[in-house]
């Protein structure tokens, strides 16, 4: 089943203690997606990949990290988390980078409170 | 830079009456535009898109949406609401820059169905 995998779905953690959400992909995408969730702003961008070992910034960034070493995985870091990011995240990916006019693919969400 | 405006945050119809959710987007570009739909402790699911050519476009589960480009509108519609269409919606518009295709999203209606 095609599909975009997240982990964990839930985490409470303290501010300052490093934390990693997987997001994995079977379909063999390009590009894949951070987007965070919170009430009365929709979805922001953290964070986006065009393919293997191409990151880049989207509109919301401070205080996360990401990798693509591989074409299927894209972790999101939080190096020392703090309360303001606590939210609901979701990773996503679709086929092609750039094309603008194709779905995207859609986790199930992590919901992270930072307490 | 690109925007969405979803009209009511909440929208509540009785079972089998018209289902109507607003979206209005801003671009400098022909958009390319798209309705997902979240239910609770879920991802976001693809309802429908329009990228070119058709302006009334059909969906999954009875929706459809029609384009107008005058009035920067892509509107969300179902003739006959069902239980199952409670949940949240969310208009967003494609944004193509440099290989990164960001949604940027409305702020989302929840839809409450009346039995």
């Amino acid at each position: 089943e095609a599909q975009v995998t997240q982990n964990p779905r839930y985490l409470i953690t303290v501010t300052g203690k490093k934390l990693t959400v997987t997001c994995s992909q079977n379909m063999n995408h390009e590009y894949m997606s951070w987007y965070r969730q919170d009430p009365g702003l929709g979805l922001r961008q953290i964070y986006y990949s065009m393919n293997v070992e191409v990151t880049d910034k989207g509109d919301v960034p401070e205080g996360y990290k990401v990798s693509r070493k591989e074409k299927r995985n894209f972790p999101l870091i939080l190096e020392s988390p703090s309360p303001n990011q606590t939210s609901l995240y979701f990773c996503a990916s679709s086929l092609l980078a750039g094309a603008g006019n194709q779905p995207q693919h859609f986790g199930d969400g992590t919901r992270l409170s930072i307490l | 830079a690109q925007s969405v405006t979803q009209l009511g945050s909440h929208v509540s119809v009785s079972e089998g009456a018209l289902v109507l959710l607003r979206c209005n987007y801003s671009s400098s570009v022909p958009p390319y535009l798209f309705w997902y739909v979240q239910y609770p402790n879920q991802g976001l699911q693809l309802l429908l898109k329009y990228t070119t050519g058709a302006t009334l476009v059909k969906g999954i589960n009875g929706f459809e949406a029609e384009f107008k480009k005058s009035e920067t509108s892509f509107h969300l519609t179902k003739p006959s609401a069902h239980m199952s269409d409670a949940a949240e919606y969310f208009c967003a518009v494609s944004e193509v820059r440099f290989g990164n295709e960001k949604l940027t999203f409305g702020t989302g209606t929840r839809l409450t169905i009346i039995p």
